[in-house]
């Protein structure tokens, strides 16, 4: 069973536009973690924010922001008034506290922004 | 300094071929990785060392044999290449074990096997 589906395969916004990445994962833990990390178009994987499963509250960073919601099994992404230095794929993941610890990526979603 | 390196960067072979990959971390950290990143993007992680200890393999054809000599080294072998194996190679490291723990990744190994 996929434990973490990023439905969303690519994406094009245009310059100064907001847009969600979705995310929503899969576990019968009660303790575990959530991140995303960004894959820009020079290949190399940036993290950009980890949150643990008791930890609800919604994260702001200049104009990115991640949205928790344990009922709804989701970890979405939002980015403000997007740049085209955003362009990038991005990767949702998962580790489970009793699952070997292993991290689990999404497929990730291809955000094109276009000037 | 980089905090993970790998070499090389690029590396075009023919199948049959045997190659290896090296990766470094001047981080400090205790936990390597190997991820292999198809042409599709998907990430999925192959092994994962301990203080030279491997803690995760996961189900890789045993033609891949990752080596640790120290913590701050994992190198990963591959025997008699296979075009299948065409992918991008990612080194990471993290300070413990845990899942917990963020991810520091490589530049990446781009391996074309012809």
């Amino acid at each position: 069973a996929q434990k973490v589906t990023q439905a969303q395969t690519e994406i094009s916004v245009v310059e100064k536009e907001d847009v969600t990445l979705d995310c929503v994962y899969e576990t019968r833990d009660t303790t575990y973690y959530l991140f995303w990390y960004k894959q820009p178009p020079s290949g190399e994987l940036v993290f950009l924010i980890r949150r643990n499963s008791f930890d609800e509250q919604n994260e702001i960073s200049g104009r990115y922001s991640w949205n928790f919601q344990k009922s709804t099994s989701s970890f979405n992404f939002t980015i403000t008034a997007s740049q085209v230095v955003d362009s990038a794929v991005y990767f949702c993941a998962l580790s489970e506290r009793n699952r070997d610890d292993k991290i689990i990526f999404g497929k990730g979603t291809r955000l094109h922004i276009l000037p | 300094d980089t905090a993970v390196s790998q070499t090389p960067k690029y590396l075009v072979t023919q199948m049959g071929n045997d190659k290896s990959i090296k990766c470094e971390q001047n981080l400090g950290h205790d936990t390597m990785y190997w991820y292999k990143q198809d042409s599709k993007k998907f990430l999925k992680i192959m092994f994962s060392y301990n203080n030279k200890e491997l803690i995760i393999n996961e189900t890789v054809p045993n033609r891949f044999s990752p080596k640790s000599p120290d913590k701050a080294h994992l190198n990963l072998h591959i025997n008699s290449l296979e075009l299948g194996d065409s992918a991008v190679y990612f080194c990471a490291s993290s300070r413990l074990p845990s899942g917990a723990n963020v991810l520091t990744f490589g530049a990446g190994s781009r391996l074309t096997v012809l």
